[in-house]
């Protein structure tokens, strides 16, 4: 069974600082892996997706690496700042349409 | 553009109470859609999935259920509400194929069970 583990479960940093946001899984044979953010009360909104063949994607200030062999992920996220404040995602997709969820990182960022 | 829509937005029930939450999605053809529960302190929990008019797959045994009864248009069910149905729906989509494309997600609907 695929589990997903993200730490840490909490953050809270000064605004500008570079984050780095974990994500691992225990079974290697994944399809993808993607990266939400979450708002509070709201729906997740998809921030990356990088396929198992691949090893990073980029969007912005974003950047999210995939180890597939080491089954792990990150999600760098320059130059922070008080909108960044949501909590984080990472999901890995381990059949043809069955997601795993981690619990989430809650990044607080102050000014 | 593609839109997802959930309604409605907040519910309270009592307990042994039906349940129906639906979830539209506009702009796209037989999408994959989903439902998802996100209980406090948990994770995000994969409810049903379908990818096609009357496909359901259930990944948790429950007292839900889920139809599709239009090609954009799920909805999820219960005869009777227990307090642990509590917790935060989300419906998602993705576009038809292999489901390994991104995810979509509603709003959500926030169901409260006393």
């Amino acid at each position: 069974k695929q589990e997903v583990t993200q730490i840490p479960a909490a953050l809270s940093v000064p605004e500008g600082e570079n984050l780095v946001l974990n994500c691992s899984f225990t079974d290697s044979a994944i399809y993808n892996l993607q990266w939400f953010r979450q708002d509070p009360g709201k729906g997740l909104t998809s921030l990356l997706l990088i396929q198992s063949s691949q090893r990073e994607q980029t969007s912005g200030r974003l950047n999210a690496s995939l180890d597939k062999s080491s089954g792990r992920s990150t999600l760098y996220i320059a130059a922070s700042q008080p909108g960044d404040s949501a909590t984080y995602l990472c999901a890995v997709m381990r059949g043809s349409y069955i997601p795993t969820f981690g619990r989430g990182t809650s990044l607080i960022v102050h000014p | 553009s593609q839109t997802i829509h959930q309604w409605p937005a907040t519910l309270v029930q009592p307990v042994g109470s039906p349940l129906s939450l639906e979830c539209t999605v506009e702009g796209t053809s037989n999408p994959n859609l989903y439902w998802y529960r996100q209980a406090a302190g948990r994770g995000l929990q994969l409810l049903f999935y379908s990818v096609g008019i009357g496909q359901i797959s259930s990944e948790v045994p429950q007292n839900l259920s889920a139809s599709r009864p239009q090609d954009r248009q799920f909805i999820l069910s219960s005869k009777k509400l227990l307090l642990s149905d509590s917790g935060f729906y989300l419906c998602a989509w993705s576009p038809t194929g292999l489901g390994t494309d991104t995810q979509y997600f509603g709003p959500g609907t926030r169901l409260t069970v006393l």
